[in-house]
């Protein structure tokens, strides 16, 4: 079954530090990973798009990374702000038809 | 540009009524879909279109009809509704193809009593 497991559900954090999230997924035929940044009560806004060749891609304070032998993904966000506080969406589209499959998210909370 | 836009925010209905959920996007985005959102679980697809004058069902279509006339519009008709409709709807737009990003509306927040 195609699947897309995140965790942890939920992170508090303090401002200024780092924190990693993470995604396991099960989805096949792999086409890309993308993280998405959902802020309480907007729609989802796309961070990184990552092919299956592609190990790493940054925008601004957020990395993400792929390895897709053992199917896992990761973001890492830097220097946390409080502006950082949202949802995280992992999603992994399968090779056809702009097929999509949603992770749960983790919500994050950063605290001053 | 305005994006993608959804009307309404909010809307509550009575079980069995029927309603409209509009979307628009000015990006000239072949591709449209609509997905719900419900607490402790990811986005999943509910109908889906390519184009003008083609429509799919996604994971999830029951209870739900869309049509595409045009490639600006994409709305979702609720037939007759239910509890289990409660949700949050989002419109997504992107270009066609797999690499493409996807832009999300504000999302419509439904209850149904």
């Amino acid at each position: 079954k195609n699947q897309v497991e995140q965790s942890p559900q939920s992170l508090i954090i303090l401002e200024g530090k780092n924190c990693t999230l993470q995604c396991n997924y099960t989805v096949s035929p792999f086409s890309n990973l993308r993280w998405y940044k959902q802020d309480t009560g907007r729609g989802p806004v796309s961070l990184t798009i990552m092919t299956f060749s592609e190990n790493t891609k940054s925008n601004g304070r957020y990395t993400a990374t792929l390895d897709a032998d053992t199917k896992q993904s990761s973001l890492h966000i830097t220097a946390s702000q409080l502006s950082d506080s949202a949802s995280y969406i992992c999603v992994v589209s399968l090779g056809y038809n702009n097929d999509m499959r949603f992770g749960a998210g983790t919500r994050l909370t950063v605290k001053p | 540009n305005a994006g993608v836009t959804q009307t309404p925010k909010f809307q509550v209905l009575k079980t069995g009524q029927s309603m409209t959920l509009q979307c628009a996007q000015d990006m000239n985005h072949e591709y449209m879909s609509w997905y719900r959102q419900d607490p402790g679980m990811g986005l999943r697809l509910i109908h889906y279109s390519v184009g003008a004058g083609i429509t799919d069902q996604g994971e999830v279509p029951n209870g739900y009809n869309v049509s595409r006339s045009t490639t600006e519009d994409f709305p979702l008709r609720l037939l007759s509704a239910a509890p289990s409709q409660t949700s949050v709807y989002f419109c997504a737009s992107s270009r066609e193809g797999t690499y493409n990003e996807q832009f999300f509306g504000p999302g419509t927040r439904l209850t149904v009593l």
